[in-house]
């Protein structure tokens, strides 16, 4: 069936870095892309989201970029802290976001950042 | 902070048993979700509520799972017999407490340990 998954289960970086964390999804169909972020004994919280219309968004010291072409998607966290250690998943919606889609998952990385 | 509080935070149980988890939304939610996480491995998608009815559920969200909102307030997961791999954390989740409405914001998770 369709998936999404990341190609690096740990990336480890100096704090102050950037840090570029990968996605691919398989399903040409996916219409709407979240990251999300998990601390250790926590729920997944939203960093960022990105519609398939759109290249590129940028928040407060993250970017997410999407490339249909090759149906890729990637993370950039500037200047990466201590803080930022955590899971970090991708997820896509397969159809139109009307506020009640199902969210998959990809399969997480997990960031270290060493101080 | 989530909008939605889940109880209990950890439940050890003996293999067989029934367990029953509870989600609590602050605010009036028709639409919520139940994800489940084994431990290190991906946020995986069990089942969606709407109105009181199952919405759409997947191949993990067998006979041995039920959900159902009692009282109109507390929205639960039963699992009926639990086996060893259900040992998991559960996410209740719906759409909206984030940034915009179209995010899915997660609670806090129950961990079940089954033994």
């Amino acid at each position: 069936g369709e998936n999404v998954g990341l190609h690096l289960p740990t990336l480890s970086v100096q704090e102050g870095d950037n840090s570029i964390i990968n996605c691919a999804y398989s399903n040409s169909a996916s219409d709407y892309f979240i990251w999300y972020k998990q601390e250790s004994g926590k729920g997944p919280q939203f960093i960022i989201d990105i519609r398939s219309n759109m290249d590129k968004r940028q928040g407060q010291r993250v970017t997410v970029l999407l490339n249909k072409t090759v149906k890729h998607l990637s993370l950039q966290i500037a200047a990466t802290q201590p803080g930022d250690s955590a899971v970090y998943f991708c997820a896509e919606t397969r159809r139109p976001l009307s506020g009640y889609s199902t969210l998959t998952f990809g399969k997480g990385t997990m960031l270290l950042v060493s101080p | 902070e989530p909008e939605v509080t889940q109880t209990p935070s950890h439940q050890v149980t003996q293999m067989g048993q029934e367990v029953i988890l509870r989600c609590v939304p602050i605010s009036n939610h028709l639409y919520f979700y139940w994800y489940r996480q084994i431990l290190g491995q991906k946020v995986e998608f069990l089942v969606s509520f709407y109105n009181n009815e199952i919405s759409e559920k997947s191949e993990i969200f067998d006979d041995q799972f039920s959900v159902e909102r009692p009282d109109g307030s507390n929205f639960t997961l039963k699992i009926r017999s639990t086996k060893l791999e259900d040992s998991a954390m559960y996410f209740c989740a719906r759409w909206g407490g984030g940034p915009g409405a179209n995010v899915l914001t997660f609670g806090a998770g129950s961990r079940l340990t089954v033994l």
